[in-house]
């Protein structure tokens, strides 16, 4: 099955300055790559999501990057805020079922 | 629109005893979800409802869960007897499935379980 691989497992980063979270996937097959992001004691909150049909998509502070070739994507977010402080999950699914498989999250500390 | 809606949030048993939990779906989403996330770990797929038939469980442990959605919207997850190591957070998610490509997944709160 497929496997999704994070790094780093805990970024710290000064407010205001970029947080980059890179996923690593296994399953060429695979063609959705969403984003969540937990806050303590919540569900997973959808941030962003990109399908295979595209390299970038962009929706405000926020950026996901995919490179199929090297089967990997990644999460970019700009001018970071302490509200941005939580963990960070990626995760991927091939075409033909909803099967998520989940990376092992990131924790993002945002320092004022 | 109201989001996915789980209960209890918390729950404490001891091992070898029973306990269910409930979920109820975004209005008009055919697809339902349970996973399973044990702390420090990403969310593990149980368990996929499409309406009221199983789409996937190949990752339930069916000697000790068992899962319903009976009338295609609400959902129970039942673990008979727990063990110490199904503390976890159960989190239940619903998608619309419009068509072969996944479609996004909305995610409840979660019930978090202690098992003594």
């Amino acid at each position: 099955g497929e496997n999704v691989e994070q790094h780093p497992s805990t970024l710290s980063v000064q407010e205001g300055d970029s947080a980059v979270i890179k996923c690593t996937y296994s399953d060429s097959a695979s063609n959705y790559f969403p984003w969540y992001k937990q806050e303590l004691g919540k569900g997973p909150q959808l941030i962003i999501d990109i399908r295979s049909n595209v390299g970038e998509k962009k929706d405000q502070r926020i950026a996901v990057t995919l490179n199929k070739t090297a089967k990997h994507f990644s999460l970019h977010i700009t001018e970071t805020q302490p509200e941005d402080s939580a963990v960070y999950f990626c995760a991927a699914s091939r075409r033909g079922n909803n099967r998520l498989a989940f990376g092992k999250g990131n924790q993002v500390v945002v320092i004022p | 629109e109201a989001g996915v809606a789980q209960s209890p949030r918390y729950k404490i048993i001891e091992k070898r005893q029973s306990v269910a939990f409930w979920c109820n779906p975004i209005s008009g989403h055919a697809t339902l979800y349970w996973y399973q996330q044990i702390l420090g770990q990403g969310p593990k797929l149980l368990i996929q409802f499409q309406n009221n038939g199983v789409v996937d469980d190949s990752q339930l442990p069916k000697d000790r869960f068992s899962a319903e959605r009976l009338k295609g919207v609400d959902s129970t997850l039942k673990i008979q007897p727990a063990k110490l190591e199904d503390s976890a957070v159960y989190l239940c998610a619903s998608s619309s499935l419009r068509g072969l490509y996944p479609d996004t997944q909305y995610f409840g709160p979660g019930t978090r379980l202690t098992v003594l």
